[in-house]
């Protein structure tokens, strides 16, 4: 079993739907959660961080998490086209020297 | 503009033939990393490094060599050893490492046998 879960899609919605993209993980020492977003032929970007247990808005993507259920979301109001892109979740222990670990990632498709 | 600059963009390789893929950061972090990604697993870790002179094999490391002589450069050897070298490599940086840390990511270099 991996460490960290994540649907590959690819997810369709259309043009100004709200889209919810998910991560499972089974290491109850990851304490800090992010979500980065890859274009294609790209690297990765960051588009989230958060520390631990609760809710971070930025714009129009909200980042939740609940460690109880170890389960992390990424939400996204009025998706646009430019939306479209792979999703990965990464995920980081509090102590050590070790790098994140990272989901598969999920494509989404935002349709005009 | 400060970021992370990989190249070549796209490079190929002939059996046995050792290739070297550039990463240069202009960020001034401490810790650099290499990443691979095949399609539908992730990204693997195949090194990183804290500091100068200073380097950790990840979780995929075997047939893969790094040097850091210096701190905004930290190249990718993949050589002959590596049996399935064709991927997506990324290279990434943080202020330290540690799983607090964000990291920044290059636009990376895609390998392909010939």
């Amino acid at each position: 079993q991996k460490e960290v879960e994540q649907d590959p899609g690819p997810l369709s919605v259309p043009e100004g739907a709200i889209v919810s993209l998910n991560c499972t993980y089974s290491n109850s020492a990851f304490q800090y959660f992010m979500w980065y977003r890859q274009y294609s032929r790209k690297g990765p970007e960051l588009l989230m961080y958060t520390y631990s247990s609760g809710n971070k808005e930025d714009g129009r993507f909200t980042a939740q998490v609940d460690k109880s259920s170890k389960y992390i979301s990424l939400f996204i109001r009025d998706s646009q086209p430019s939306d479209s892109a792979t999703y990965l979740c990464a995920m980081g222990e509090d102590t050590g020297r070790r790098a994140l670990t990272f989901g598969s990632g999920t494509r989404l498709q935002v349709q005009p | 503009d400060g970021g992370i600059t990989q190249s070549p963009k796209y490079l190929f390789r002939k059996e046995g033939q050792n290739v070297t893929l550039s990463c240069e950061q202009n960020l001034n972090h401490d810790a650099m990393y290499w990443y691979r990604q095949d399609p539908g697993q992730g990204l693997r870790l195949i090194y990183y490094s804290q500091i100068v002179n200073d380097f950790q094999k990840g979780d995929i490391a075997e047939g893969y060599s790094v040097s850091r002589e210096k701190k905004e450069s930290f190249p990718l050897t993949v050589t002959s050893a590596q049996k399935n070298p064709t991927a997506f490599y990324l290279c990434a940086s943080s202020p330290s490492t540690g799983g607090y840390q964000p990291q920044h990511f290059g636009d990376g270099t895609r390998l392909s046998i010939l």
